[in-house]
């Protein structure tokens, strides 16, 4: 059983809509990420959090909104999206240590951009 | 040159082969290297990490070779249920955990 949840699990959504994913780990952990997997990629990072800060964009579009209010909880919010944003979208997280330290990842939200 | 390269695979392997991934990494700089497994439509999950001594853990064992970048993991005895996509990940920096992934290599083992 994973400790790293993620809603919805899919999201179909048209190119006006605007959406939020959610994502919530139970590890205790203090930093949390977002990664986009698309068909035939390797995964991408998108954002990083740690200790509730963000400290790292990867020249991630606008569209994307992250947003984590405590260390338990990371939101990606999105607007205006293109079919080429189509993709599974994996939360995951980690304890802040050098070295070694181990992500966790949610199910992912299997989004859809119509 | 990608920052995280893998063998492209599929790899068909019969019940009790012994199956080698190779992996190789451009930024000498990288800290700590990992093997993932991501079953299809499922999250990636942690197999094993992988040290410089190498290691092993039953069936798998994962070796690194600083000096020339590279990363192998060998599965001997294959089961069916190592049917999966195994991912190379290397952790680029120190401090909080950045890791770049390969694509992947595709493993099927069959009856």
């Amino acid at each position: 059983e994973t400790g790293v949840t993620q809603t919805p699990r899919h999201l179909v959504m048209g190119m006006t809509n605007k959406k939020s994913l959610k994502c919530e780990q139970h590890l205790g952990h203090n930093a949390m990420y977002w990664y986009k997997q698309s068909a035939k990629k390797p995964l991408e990072l998108m954002f990083v959090y740690s200790l509730e800060e963000r400290v790292e964009n990867n020249s991630v579009p606008s569209r994307f909104s992250p947003e984590c209010p405590n260390s338990s909880h990371l939101f990606l919010h999105l607007h205006t999206l293109q079919p080429e944003d189509s993709a599974l979208y994996l939360c995951a997280s980690s304890q802040k240590l050098a070295g070694q330290e181990t992500q966790y990842f949610g199910p992912g939200t299997r989004l859809l951009v119509l | 040159r990608k920052e995280v390269e893998q063998d492209p695979g599929p790899f068909n392997v019969p019940e009790g082969a012994t199956v080698a991934f190779n992996c190789t990494y451009s930024n000498s700089a990288s800290q700590s290297f990992f093997w993932y497994r991501q079953d299809c439509r499922k999250e990636p999950k942690l197999l094993m990490s992988v040290y410089s001594s190498g290691n092993e853990d039953g069936r798998f064992t994962a070796q690194l070779n600083r000096a020339s970048q590279y990363i192998s993991l060998l599965i001997r005895d294959s089961k069916l249920s190592d049917s999966a996509t195994y991912l190379c990940v290397v952790n680029r920096g120190a401090g909080y955990s950045t890791l770049t992934f390969g694509k992947g290599t595709m493993l099927l083992v069959s009856p």
